[in-house]
């Protein structure tokens, strides 16, 4: 079944201390990005990757880091999370830069307290 | 700098009517829109693609139109049911840097 899947779906941390969200596709996509959804602000997108080693920061980039060692994976890294990154995050993927459906995971809900 | 507005935020109607949701967008440099659907708590899944060079696309119930010269689209529900009680959110992929800029969403609400 074509999907993509994050992890962990739920969290909650501590100030500080850092961490990781995986997400994976299983559809051979190229683009694969990160975006987090916050009352009244809606989807903003934190960075975006087109291919292998390539990664582009989005709208709201700050305090975050990605990585794109392989095709089907692409973390996201809260390397000193704090509680203003409070929120819902999706990861999502589409087969092309331009041409094709995005494909949206779960999300996975952080609370950073 | 793209923005996406989407009116009305939310809307309720009763079950069987047809209804038309609304996206507006400022910068019509865009390589493509999407709309999407969103239940409470879950991932977004995509309805409709469509290109630039594209006017309208069709699934189902579910007609999205596009004019770029002024910066909208349409979603029309034809028939609506109780199931279609959802979020709505359109999103363009711009031309430059093939960001996707997404609107706030209209939140459906359908009365059996």
């Amino acid at each position: 079944e074509a999907q993509v899947t994050q992890n962990p779906r739920y969290l909650i941390t501590v100030t500080g201390k850092k961490l990781t969200v995986t997400c994976s596709q299983n559809m051979n996509h190229e683009y694969m990005s990160w975006y987090r959804q916050d009352p009244g602000l809606g989807l903003r997108q934190i960075y975006y990757s087109m291919n292998v080693e390539v990664t582009d920061k989005g709208d709201v980039p700050e305090g975050y880091k990605v990585s794109r060692k392989e095709k089907r994976n692409f973390p996201l890294i809260l390397e000193s999370p704090s509680p203003n990154q409070t929120s819902l995050y999706f990861c999502a993927s589409s087969l092309s830069r331009r041409e094709n459906t995005i494909y949206f995971g779960e999300g996975s809900w952080l609370t950073v307290v | 700098k793209q923005e996406v507005t989407q009116i009305p935020a939310a809307l309720s109607v009763p079950e069987g009517e047809n209804l038309v949701l609304n996206c507006s967008f400022t910068d019509s440099a865009i390589y493509n829109l999407q709309w999407f659907r969103q239940d409470p708590g879950k991932g977004l899944t995509s309805l409709l693609l469509i290109q630039s060079s594209q006017r309208e696309q069709t699934s189902g119930r579910l007609n999205a139109s596009l004019d770029k010269s002024s910066g909208r689209s349409t979603l029309y529900i034809a028939a609506s049911q109780p199931g279609d009680s959802a979020t709505y959110l359109c999103a363009v992929r711009e031309n430059r840097d093939d960001k996707i800029i997404f609107g706030k969403g209209t939140r459906l609400h359908i009365l059996p």
